[in-house]
């Protein structure tokens, strides 16, 4: 069965720092990765997507993602932190089993808070 | 990407009613889903709306329960029926994109249901 996993229910960082929300995952075949973010009372908003490629992938907002085959990870990263980035954050992988077409598997979210 | 509006954006309801929300597009999508998330959870798919045909429901979740409308590219509708208090959640729904946003889902701001 296809997964994810988000294992820190929430990231603290301050203002200026390097963050980094982590997810892994296990899936048969090549991975379809993905990251939103939702912020208190709005939907969800598409951040990045890793298909194929480069294994670093940018995106929304300067946050970007490393994609890790070996250690099947694909953690979403940001050089420098800013108070507005506190939200949740979700991984997703698509599910590309023949009778599932286009289902995202979310993991659990992480709470993003950074501090000035 | 895609515009998406979603109605009513809250509800209150009494058990053992039954609550519609529709979601419009501003563009024609082949692709369309349910999402639901309880609170404090993460993101569920119930089903995908397909034009033309019946939906495509995931384990878990059926017609009966949540019966679904696909009339046309743009519009869809959900139904929550004879609602308990354990279907109060946040249902989403998504599209995906075509071309350059292939893969990437795109919500709705979401229908806030309270059942009491």
């Amino acid at each position: 069965a296809q997964s994810v996993a988000q294992p820190e229910d929430q990231v603290n960082v301050a203002e200026g720092n390097p963050l980094t929300v982590k997810c892994t995952y296990s899936v048969s075949g090549n991975p379809y990765l993905f990251w939103y973010v939702q912020y208190p009372n709005r939907g969800l908003q598409f951040l990045l997507k890793y298909i194929t490629g480069d294994n670093l992938v940018k995106g929304s907002y300067g946050f970007e993602a490393e994609f890790n085959k070996s250690q099947t990870s694909f953690h979403l990263k940001k050089p420098s932190a800013l108070v507005s980035d506190s939200a949740l954050y979700f991984c997703a992988v698509r599910d590309m089993s023949s009778s599932n077409t286009g289902k995202l598997i979310f993991g659990q979210g992480t709470t993003l808070q950074v501090k000035p | 990407s895609a515009v998406i509006s979603q109605k009513p954006s809250r509800d209150i309801c009494q058990r053992g009613t039954s609550l519609t929300i529709q979601c419009q597009v501003d563009s024609q999508v082949t692709m369309m889903f349910w999402y639901r998330q309880q609170p404090g959870q993460s993101l569920t798919l119930i089903a995908t709306a397909n034009q033309g045909s019946e939906a495509t429901y995931e384990s878990g979740f059926v017609i009966d329960k949540f019966p679904i409308s696909r009339p046309n590219l743009t519009f869809s509708t959900l139904t929550v029926s004879n609602m308990s208090p354990e279907d109060s959640s946040i249902y989403l729904c998504s599209v995906e994109g075509t071309g350059e946003t292939s893969y990437e889902q795109y919500f709705g701001p979401g229908t806030r249901l309270t059942v009491t």
